[in-house]
């Protein structure tokens, strides 16, 4: 079955550029989705195939994804996005399933 | 607008069953892709299974032959019936609405706040 590997945590300064990766085997054929979730709170889809945005999340966060490498970018961190952050993708290798990368929590500083 | 209320949660014997509810407004479920995902404590996010629009269903591994998903379309409500449960079945139970206009059935774009289920002698 397909696996998506984060690193379990990312700490950055508050107004500087925080970057979570998402790796998997030629993940960069595949669409990927990032979700935020903050302590005792569902996730929230905050980038959607690869690179947009759902309506309400700010520009700051933004993404990529090419070869086996994904990545989130939020950009002019805010205290207030200290929280878990997900990769996914929709797998069918030999029948349909979701699957999510292991986390990343993101700490302001 | 979509909301998702889940319940049903509890704590249950090992080996007992459980049927938890997730309850929609705002939209049909039975026009979309729904989802169960869990979340063991302290630990990611693990989808559980899928029921398509047309009916389809898919389970992860770790829970096939032992989980059913189903819905009622006249009460507009998912479920999950959760049967020979183990330990390691503990978690929050979060019900998923599909991405719709954004990322279709690839992605969730709603989510309810979910329902915790221990399983513990």
């Amino acid at each position: 079955s397909y696996v998506l590997t984060q690193p379990p945590s990312v700490s950055v300064a508050p107004g500087q550029t925080a970057r979570i990766t998402c790796g998997g085997n030629n993940i960069g054929s595949k669409s990927v989705h990032w979700y935020q979730q903050r302590p005792g709170q569902a996730p929230v889809l905050v980038v959607y195939e690869d690179s947009d945005r759902p309506s309400g999340i700010p520009e700051r966060f933004s993404g990529s994804n090419s070869g086996n490498t994904a990545t989130l970018t939020i950009s002019g961190v805010e205290a207030g996005d200290e929280a878990d952050y997900y990769c996914q993708v929709w797998d069918a290798s030999d029948h349909p399933r979701w699957v999510f990368g292991g986390g990343t929590k993101l700490t302001v500083l | 607008e979509v909301q998702l209320v889940e319940s049903g949660g509890g704590l249950i014997q090992p080996g007992g069953s459980l049927r938890l509810s997730c309850a929609a407004s705002g939209f049909t479920v039975s026009g979309n892709y729904m989802s169960w995902v869990r979340q063991a404590p302290g630990k990611g996010l693990e989808w559980v299974s899928v029921i398509y629009s047309g009916g389809s269903t898919y389970y992860a591994d770790s829970v096939k032959g032992r989980f059913t998903i189903s819905r009622d379309n006249s009460k507009n409500t998912l479920y999950l019936q959760m049967n020979s449960l183990r330990a390691e079945d503990t978690a929050v139970y979060f019900c998923a609405r599909e991405g719709g206009e954004y990322c279709g059935g690839d992605c969730f774009l709603y989510w309810g706040q979910g329902t915790l289920v221990t399983v513990s002698s």
